[in-house]
């Protein structure tokens, strides 16, 4: 069964760039592009910020970044900011027509 | 504006069931999906499973198959999540969120608490 590992804490200063990596433990991430990447910032529901890999949806800032490379996904948060300190979750398509979510990052600015 | 309003807070015996509704505006209910995605206190998110109301098919986690069963009904634009036996693992905030395909879903409801204890 598929698996989403994620590192559980990221931490950077403000104005640092910081990548948050999503390993998928089967091959599927690297044969699809629908991974995406939410926000949840404390108190709050998840917000989408990155679909498709590397696609932002309207009104998500573009220090928001995603990649992808063989089974890993990334999220890099360039330009830190105080606002960006919450949990981000990636999440993958897994047959049959079904999401797993990763375990989520815990973002801390210092 | 795309708004998901979910029904309130619940309180269940182990072995009930819980229903918990979500209405929603500002977008092509019917055409689209819903999911639905929990989160127990402290933990991480969980998708539960998607409905898409027109046609009515469902797609369910496995965790969950046999115990959750999603509905929708277009005229009210509102769907529903039934949880039946229900024990203390089940406690968790549970949302609705737009799905814009079956892989990606937002914006979310608020979440609806579900507390499961004797």
């Amino acid at each position: 069964q598929s698996a989403l590992t994620q590192d559980a804490s990221v931490s950077g200063s403000p104005g640092q760039s910081i990548t948050i990596s999503c390993t998928e433990t089967s091959s599927d991430i690297g044969g699809h592009n629908s991974v995406s990447w939410y926000q949840q910032r404390p108190g709050r529901a998840p917000q989408l910020i990155i679909y498709d890999v590397t696609v932002r949806p309207s009104g998500v800032s573009y220090r928001f970044s995603g990649s992808k490379s063989d089974n890993t996904a990334s999220l890099t948060i360039s330009a830190l900011q105080a606002e960006d300190e919450a949990l981000y979750y990636c999440s993958s398509y897994t047959s049959p027509s079904a999401v797993l979510f990763g375990g989520g990052t815990m973002v801390t600015v210092l | 504006q795309v708004h998901l309003v979910q029904s309130g807070a619940e309180v269940k015996r182990p072995g009930a069931s819980v229903k918990v509704s979500c209405k929603a505006s500002g977008f092509t209910f019917a055409s689209s999906y819903i999911h639905w995605v929990r989160q127990a206190p402290g933990q991480g998110l969980e998708w539960m499973g998607w409905i898409s109301p027109n046609a009515g098919h469902t797609s369910y986690a496995q965790k969950v198959q046999g115990r959750v069963t999603l509905t929708a009904s277009t005229s009210t634009r509102t769907a529903y999540m039934e949880l039946r036996s229900l024990t203390s693992d089940d406690t968790a905030l549970y949302y609705c969120a737009r799905g814009w395909t079956q892989h990606y879903f937002d914006p979310w409801g608020q979440g609806a608490l579900v507390t499961v204890s004797s």
